[in-house]
């Protein structure tokens, strides 16, 4: 059982805007540690996503975003498209654990 | 270029000793902790721990620890996830991936290694 909980599937048609929930605990996205956000893509190495709850590396599109409130973090995925299909985790750090991650959701394109 | 290029996929019988390795290339090695994360088969990412390569200090999980090893060679810029007697249950996809820090307890992974798959047998 992981520390960050995750919904374990969403989906969206094409055009879609999909979000996905992590939902932590006082000792790590409520203790305001940051929120992180990566995309696998299955048979293939995480990519990282969101860093710092809501920033947005170079070369990751507009489409996504982050957000944080309280013991919670969101990703929103607007404007859904095909190549989206993959495995989105969460990650934090918390104080008894380190580094967490959430146990993954998979986003089904429909 | 910053490049994670982790060693090649492993099959091994259990109660055998393992070591796979990270190379880092593209900065200073030195300058950013590296983690190593497991992801057993059809499942999440698990955090195993982190070492930093300046002075070879080492924090795992409290499911890792005492279960592996971590080290680093920084002559050659090289992390390393060592077992010293191997069991069925770690038979899993390994990651490495750079730590970066933006500010007090601000961290993320920004890059990571293509993962090294582990087989053990029974």
């Amino acid at each position: 059982q992981s520390v960050l909980t995750q919904p374990p599937s969403v989906s969206g048609a094409p055009g879609q805007r999909v979000t996905i929930s992590c939902t932590g605990s006082s000792s790590n996205i409520g203790a305001g540690y940051d929120v992180n956000w990566y995309q696998q893509i299955p048979g293939t190495a995480p990519k990282f996503l969101i860093y710092g709850n809501s920033n947005r590396p170079s070369g990751v599109p507009a489409r996504f975003s982050g957000s944080k409130s309280g013991t919670s973090a969101s990703l929103a995925i607007t404007g859904l498209q095909a190549e989206d299909e993959a495995d989105y985790y969460c990650q934090s750090y918390d104080t008894s654990s380190n580094w967490v991650f959430g146990g993954g959701t998979k986003l089904t394109v429909l | 270029e910053v490049q994670l290029v982790q060693s090649g996929a492993e099959v091994k019988k259990s109660g055998e000793s393992l070591r796979i390795s990270c190379k880092n290339s593209g900065y200073s090695f030195t300058s950013y902790w590296i983690a190593w994360v497991r992801q057993m088969p059809g499942k999440g990412l698990e955090w195993m721990g982190i070492i930093s390569p300046a002075d070879s200090d080492t924090r795992y999980s409290p499911s890792f620890q005492g279960q592996v090893t971590i080290s680093v060679d920084k002559s050659i810029n090289t992390a390393y996830l060592q077992w010293n007697s191997l069991k069925a249950s770690d038979t899993a996809m390994y990651y490495c991936a750079r730590r970066r820090q933006t500010g007090p307890y601000r961290y993320y992974f920004d890059y990571w290694g293509q993962g090294t798959p582990v087989t053990v047998s029974s």
